[in-house]
C-alpha cells in the first residue's frame, strides 16, 4: 500500500515567521511531488511541483525534495494569516495513470 | 479559476440512492480524474478517463462507474449510496497522462448521504 504521510498539526506560527510542513512517502519509484493548499470548504490549489532532488523556490515558497530519504518539504517564509490552510503533499503513482496520492494534510493557522 | 466545472455543488441523497455528478474539463484537456475527499483525509483516486477509456482505478468497488464524452466532460455515477460515501468530490482535468502532469481541480461537489 503506497502511502504519503504528513504531521496533521495544527501547526501554529506567529505573522512574518517560517512555517515549515513535511511529508514522507513510501513508494520509492515515484517521481513527481506536489504541494497542494486547501481553504476550508474548498478544493485543493496546487502552490508548488517538484521532480528533482534540491531546492525549488516560488516567491514565499520553498519546496524541498529529498529521494533518497523519501522525503519533501515546503517552507513558507513571512507567513500571512492569509496562509492559514490545510496543506497537501500529494506523490505521483507510476501504476494507476496519473493518479495522485494524497497525505492527509497538515493545518497551517497562521496568527497576527 | 482552472477552467474545471463541477456540478452540482451541493447534494443530499438518502442511503440505497443512486446519484450522477458531471464534470467538464478544461478546454484542450483529454484527460479526467475524480477523486474522493472525506472530512479530515486527502483526496482519494476514484477513476481516471483518457479518451473516453478508463485509463486507471484506484480502490472502489464497482458501484462507483464513470463516463467521458467525445467533448472530455465527464460523470461520476454512484449507486447504493452507502453513508460513508458523504464526502467532497473533486474532477480534475489534464491534457495528457505523463507523469509529471499537474493536476488542477474544480470546485467540488459536497454529497451528504443520509
Amino acid at each position: 500500500q503506497k502511502e504519503v504521510e504528513q504531521n496533521s498539526g495544527p501547526l501554529s506560527v506567529p505573522e512574518g515567521a517560517i512555517a515549515s510542513l513535511n511529508c514522507t512517502y513510501s513508494d520509492r519509484v515515484s517521481q513527481s511531488f506536489f504541494w497542494y493548499r486547501q481553504y476550508s470548504g474548498k478544493s485543493p490549489e496546487l502552490i508548488m511541483s517538484i521532480y528533482s532532488n534540491g531546492d525549488k523556490e516560488d516567491g514565499r515558497f520553498t519546496a524541498q525534495l529529498n529521494k533518497a530519504s523519501q522525503y519533501v518539504s515546503l517552507l513558507i517564509r513571512d507567513s500571512q494569516p492569509s496562509d492559514s490552510a490545510t496543506y497537501l503533499c500529494a506523490v505521483r503513482s507510476n501504476q494507476a495513470g496519473t493518479a495522485l496520492i494524497f497525505g492527509k494534510g497538515t493545518t497551517l493557522s497562521v496568527s497576527s | 479559476e482552472t477552467g474545471v466545472t463541477q456540478s452540482p455543488t451541493h447534494l443530499i441523497k438518502t442511503r440505497g440512492q443512486q446519484v450522477t455528478l458531471r464534470c467538464s474539463s478544461q478546454s484542450g484537456h483529454n484527460t479526467v480524474s475524480w477523486y474522493q475527499q472525506a472530512l479530515g483525509q486527502g483526496p482519494q483516486f476514484i477513476f481516471q478517463y483518457y479518451r473516453e477509456e478508463e485509463n486507471g482505478r484506484g480502490n472502489f468497488p464497482p458501484r462507483f462507474s464513470g463516463l467521458q464524452f467525445p467533448n472530455y466532460s465527464s460523470e461520476l455515477n454512484v449507486n447504493a449510496l452507502e453513508l460513508d460515501d458523504s464526502a467532497l468530490y473533486l474532477c480534475a482535468s489534464s491534457s495528457d497522462r505523463g507523469t509529471n502532469e499537474k493536476l488542477f481541480f474544480g470546485s467540488g461537489t459536497q454529497l451528504s448521504v443520509l
